[in-house]
């Protein structure tokens, strides 16, 4: 069965630092999506891609954060400098197009800033 | 604002029957989905609900009401196994694309007795 991807599993960054995140989603599917996880909450919507479009970042810390689908296939998610409230849980999932209503979660990358 | 309400916990034994309420308000919606999440693990789909009514799924089973903004998950027969968390999401209104944002719940953490 098909699965998103997301490395690396585990990430310990010291504050200021830059770190990056990558994610594969599912073949096919055309809508990614990055979310944030802190520990006993649910998963908050940073941005969205359509294909390679950006079509939801108003959630996105622009001042430290970018993320990129070049060729709307991967995405890679940075956080640039790190600060301690950023350690989170990385969530990407993934849907076939605009109509699906599931959403495929990766494994997501557990962030510790020091 | 937007906000989505769930129990923080909920405990029963196994065999029994538990419910899980979820009450929204959001400036739009499409449809409440519910995800299950293990301990350290990826979020995963359990059911949609885009009418009102009941949606039955195995064991599980999802109830929405519009008019009232609630919804809920019912778990029947219950297992060790079902000893997780539980998120409500909100499709919200669509991006100019065509996409939709996910808003989340805060998560109802379930705990299975033997």
């Amino acid at each position: 069965e098909a699965e998103v991807a997301q490395s690396p599993r585990y990430k310990i960054t010291e504050k200021s630092q830059a770190v990056a995140f990558w994610c594969d989603p599912i073949s096919g599917h055309a809508t990614l999506y990055w979310y944030r996880q802190i520990l006993g909450q649910g998963p908050e919507l940073l941005v969205q891609f359509q294909d390679e479009s950006v079509v939801d970042d108003s959630q996105l810390p622009k001042d430290r954060f970018s993320a990129e689908r070049l060729k709307g296939v991967d995405s890679t998610l940075k956080i640039q400098p790190a600060e301690l409230g950023d350690s989170a849980m990385y969530l990407c999932a993934s849907s076939p197009n605009v109509d699906s209503y599931e959403q495929y979660f990766g494994p997501g990358t557990r962030l510790t800033v020091t | 604002g937007q906000s989505l309400e769930q129990p923080s916990e909920v405990t029963a034994v196994e065999g029994a029957i538990v419910q899980i309420n979820c009450t929204y308000q959001t400036s739009g919606f499409y449809g409440l989905s519910w995800y299950q999440q293990h301990d350290g693990g990826a979020p995963t789909f359990l059911s949609y609900n885009a009418l009102d009514g009941l949606e039955e799924t195995g064991r599980f089973s999802s109830f929405l009401s519009r008019s009232d903004s609630y919804g809920y998950l019912l778990l029947q027969e219950l297992q060790m196994k079902d000893s997780a968390s539980y998120f409500c999401a909100v499709r919200d209104n669509p991006t100019t694309s065509g996409t939709y944002k996910y808003i989340f719940g805060t998560g109802t953490r379930l705990k299975v007795l033997a």
